[in-house]
């Protein structure tokens, strides 16, 4: 069984909406959450690190269900740049530990 | 604000050759990686570095890759005798600084013909 498991999309809305990625993960000894982006043959870039009680950067919502081995990220009010590739990454141990990464889900943002 | 810097952008190599990709991590961090991405497929962990030693590796991490931090700003990854299969995007990344997270360089492709 994969370590972690995303939907791959793509998903494809309109400037202005609303998206949700899921993602669940294998391994009940983890223990830090992560969202990265990846733009078309670049590096992850770090978005937002996800903690139990869920967290908010802005337009940007995730939220983490240790019970269910869930998380999730939503994008309010999506604009064009927010076109990438999210990817969902968990860790075992503390975040200097070794990142498991999902295959990532595609999202693109048209006007 | 500091990032991972990585040399060259890309570099191909003939099957067995022997490549070294070079990475200077964020300067206040102690913890260094490397990943690897083929194309088309995840980012996948290769090895993580602390305290000049290895703390972790994978099952990618063969005996035809090493990992070297030879002065104080450069950490390197060689693989030895290079493969196809070895033709992927090489990422270095770093963490330790105030918040723990890994940050990432720009990559590097290798191109093994």
């Amino acid at each position: 069984r994969k370590e972690v498991e995303q939907d791959p999309g793509p998903f494809n809305v309109p400037e202005g909406a609303t998206v949700a990625f899921n993602c669940t993960y294998s391994n009940s000894a983890s223990q830090s959450f992560f969202w990265y982006r990846q733009d078309c043959r670049k590096e992850p870039k770090l978005l937002m690190s996800v903690y139990s009680s869920g967290n908010e950067d802005g337009r940007f919502t995730a939220q983490l269900n240790r019970a269910s081995q869930y998380i999730s990220l939503l994008i309010r009010d999506s604009k064009l740049s927010d076109s990438a590739t999210y990817l969902c990454v968990v860790a075992r141990g503390s975040t200097l530990g070794r990142l498991y990464f999902g295959r990532g889900t595609q999202l693109t943002v048209w006007p | 604000e500091p990032e991972v810097t990585q040399t060259p952008s890309h570099q191909v190599t003939q099957m067995g050759q022997e490549v070294i990709l070079r990475c200077v991590p964020i300067s206040n961090h102690l913890y260094f990686y490397w990943y690897r991405q083929i194309l088309g497929q995840k980012v996948e962990f290769l090895v993580s570095f602390y305290n000049n030693e290895i703390s972790e590796k994978s099952e990618i991490f063969d005996d035809q890759f090493s990992v070297e931090r030879p002065d104080g700003s450069n950490f390197t990854l060689k693989i030895r005798s290079t493969k196809l299969e070895d033709s992927a995007m090489y990422f270095c990344a770093s963490s330790g600084g105030d918040n723990y997270e890994q940050y990432f360089g720009p990559g590097t492709r290798l191109t093994v013909t």
